[in-house]
């Protein structure tokens, strides 16, 4: 067990409606990382917010957004869904800014889009 | 920019065999590296991670890389494969001096026969 909590595991939603992927951190990180699994493009990072600022920003399309919450959890918004968004979304969390350490990842939420 | 290559999207072995997964990294900057494993239907795993120091490294389950700056390769060897070995390697390089979150390889799915 990493620390780092994601819901839900499993969502199947239509295309061109709108999800939030909900992330708690392990206890004591501040710096929370989207990233998205598929066959075709690998592990891609998408974003990465620190004490409830963004920090870094990667290959996030402008249909999702995220957010870092006060009391650190994070949610990742993704509309107008396409069949393309499904995927494997991990959330990952880190105790520093720039952490020479691991990231420690949650399991996951795999999103389907019909 | 940093970037990781993975030769070989599937490597199968016999158990008890040597296990090498192969991975080179491009880095702009002195790289900090990174091998992660991922189960079926799980997050990801930290096995090991080169940050500075000793170029060969020791992670868990019995796992080890060596770093070499001269060939720009950071492979992960096991010396005997067990059936738990079956796995996505992932191999990971930081994205920058100044942050946190990783770029990772295309990953290695690790057969294990009996």
């Amino acid at each position: 067990d990493s620390g780092v909590t994601q819901t839900p595991k499993h969502l199947i939603t239509a295309t061109g409606q709108r999800v939030t992927l909900r992330c708690s951190p392990r206890s004591g990180d501040l710096s929370v990382y989207w990233y998205q699994q598929s066959l075709d493009q690998g592990l891609q990072f998408l974003i990465q917010y620190y004490n409830g600022e963004e920090r870094a920003k990667g290959n996030i399309l402008e249909r999702f957004s995220a957010q870092q919450f006060p009391d650190l959890h994070s949610e990742l918004n993704l509309s107008s869904l396409e069949l393309g968004d499904s995927a494997l979304y991990f959330c990952a969390s880190s105790d520093h800014l720039a952490s020479t350490g691991e990231l420690f990842f949650g399991e996951g939420s795999r999103l389907t889009v019909l | 920019a940093q970037s990781v290559t993975q030769l070989g999207s599937h490597v199968s072995v016999s158990e008890g065999a040597l296990v090498l997964l192969r991975c080179n990294y491009s880095s702009s900057v002195p790289p900090y590296l990174f091998w992660y494993v991922q189960y079926p239907n799980q997050g990801l795993q930290l096995l090991l991670k080169y940050t500075t120091g000793a170029t060969l490294v020791k992670g868990i389950n019995g796992f080890e890389a060596e770093f070499k700056k001269s060939e720009t390769s950071f492979h992960l060897t096991k010396p005997s494969a067990h059936m738990s070995d079956a796995a996505e390697y992932f191999c990971a390089v930081r994205a920058g001096v100044s942050q946190g979150n990783l770029i990772f390889g295309k990953g290695t799915k690790l057969s294990v026969k009996p």
